[in-house]
């Protein structure tokens, strides 16, 4: 099984900010890599696909970068919907795993 | 657009099994392959299993014994069975469209309760 460690596990960011989370993986696979958005009492929501492209209505704020063990979700400018938790997960082989979450925090 | 709607009761006793139903609507069951996930209260997303339309599975291997994915391609629905369920597996259980390029369609979730 590919395991994914997310980190940080929690970041505190003001309005504007720019807020990097990785993502890495226990075994090397391509780049069929997956970032998720979760609001509380939501479902998640997909935002990046195959490492890099971004999800049809997703704003370009957000962007995904990486390949082979260590992928990247970067947003460029934090607005205030961003608040949410953010999960990877990758989509490479069976099982299908997910990171342990990060959540984006209001400073 | 599609869209995924989960049934099922809501709480469940210990030791019984958990029945859940995905009817998926706008998209063929035909098409990519259908997942549950699940999200403890408080905890992070953990992938239980997935089905293709032919009836090939793959499950999660913690509960791979546990688990039966069926899909009814004439109803448009695919349904998980969870036997032997404790308090561990109280949840919100969540099914969704997948494929290579993630699961890019999710149903709104349903909770699940274990308890006596």
């Amino acid at each position: 099984d590919i395991q994914m460690t997310q980190s940080p596990s929690s970041v505190s960011a003001s309005v504007g900010d720019r807020v990097t989370i990785t993502c890495r993986a226990s075994q090397a696979f391509g780049n069929w890599l997956a970032w998720y958005q979760q609001k509380p009492g939501k479902a998640p929501k997909l935002l990046i696909y195959a490492a890099s492209s971004l999800q049809s209505g997703v704003p370009s704020r957000f962007s995904g970068s990486g390949s082979g063990t260590d992928f990247t979700l970067t947003i460029s400018s934090l607005q205030p919907e961003d608040f949410a938790t953010y999960y990877c997960q990758q989509a490479n082989s069976f099982p299908l795993t997910f990171g342990g979450g990060t959540k984006v925090e209001i400073k | 657009q599609v869209q995924l709607q989960e049934s099922g009761p809501g709480l469940v006793k210990p030791s019984e099994t958990l029945s859940l139903t995905c009817t998926v609507s706008g998209d063929s069951i035909r098409s990519y392959y259908w997942s549950w996930i699940r999200q403890p209260p408080g905890k992070g997303l953990e992938w239980i299993g997935n089905i293709y339309y032919s009836g090939s599975t793959n499950e999660t291997p913690s509960l791979k014994s546990r688990v039966t994915i069926s899909v009814d391609t004439s109803k448009n629905q695919f349904s998980l069975r969870l036997n032997s369920v404790t308090a561990a597996d109280t949840a919100v259980y969540y099914c969704a469209r997948g494929s290579v390029y993630g699961m890019d369609a999710w149903g709104q979730g349903t909770t699940v309760t274990v308890s006596s």
